[in-house]
């Protein structure tokens, strides 16, 4: 499977604690998003990488939320100090650079996580 | 803020009607416009992209965008109950970023 994949599909944890996410891009793609995702809303962007770069994050991200791209391969998603607001589907896609405004992403499976 | 409206529905139609869902925007410099199918806990699959106005065919699938109207619709010809999903519409603005804002989708459900 060449698509973009993450892991863990699922994640149930206790208020407090610290969660880590796992994303694989499609091989070829330089460009990397997270986004997080609500029952009845549409994907909501959390940060965007571009190689290795961190380029944009969203003002709406708490300093909670911290994540990284190294070698512009795997990005991981870390949240500290869970909240039960942060209970959502954690969305990762990859494009590739192509012709301006035409950026095209492909989804990963998600990761969805509980916060009891 | 920019802002893209999708009716929530949800849309029912009988199997073998076409279903239209349709998307509007606020961002005038608009430039990309793509349409996600998202069964219920998964993750959104590309089924369309279109950039210049006028109509798009893919298969049974036609996207429809009209710049100064700020709208771009899909439509479903021949529904099929597989089709049954939440359709999300996501939009691209110039100016260099690569972050589309998504609507918050139509549920489409089609009916036997």
């Amino acid at each position: 499977d060449t698509g973009v994949s993450q892991n863990p599909r699922h994640k149930i944890t206790k208020r407090g604690q610290n969660v880590t996410f796992r994303c694989d891009p499609i091989s070829e793609h330089n460009r990397l998003y997270w986004y997080r995702q609500t029952l009845g809303q549409g994907p909501e962007f959390l940060t965007y990488f571009q190689n290795e770069a961190q380029l944009e994050k969203s003002r709406l991200l708490s300093d909670r939320f911290s994540a990284e791209r190294p070698k512009g391969s795997f990005s991981t998603l870390e949240i500290q100090r869970t909240e039960q607001g942060d209970s959502a589907m954690y969305l990762c896609a990859s494009s590739s650079q192509g012709q301006a405004f035409s950026d095209t992403q492909y989804f990963g499976p998600g990761t969805r996580l509980t916060v009891l | 803020q920019k802002e893209v409206e999708q009716n929530s529905g949800p849309l029912s139609v009988p199997e073998g009607a076409i279903a239209s869902l349709n998307c509007t925007y606020s961002d005038r410099v608009s430039q990309s416009f793509f349409w996600y199918r998202q069964y219920s806990g998964k993750s959104p699959e590309l089924i369309m992209s279109i950039y210049s106005n006028g109509d798009k065919e893919d298969g049974r699938f036609t996207a429809q965008l009209n710049k100064a109207s700020q709208y771009v619709s899909l439509l479903i010809r021949d529904s099929q109950p597989s089709d049954s999903a939440t359709y999300l519409c996501a939009v691209n603005s110039a100016g260099g970023s690569y972050i589309p804002t998504f609507g918050r989708g139509t549920s489409l459900i089609v009916h036997p």
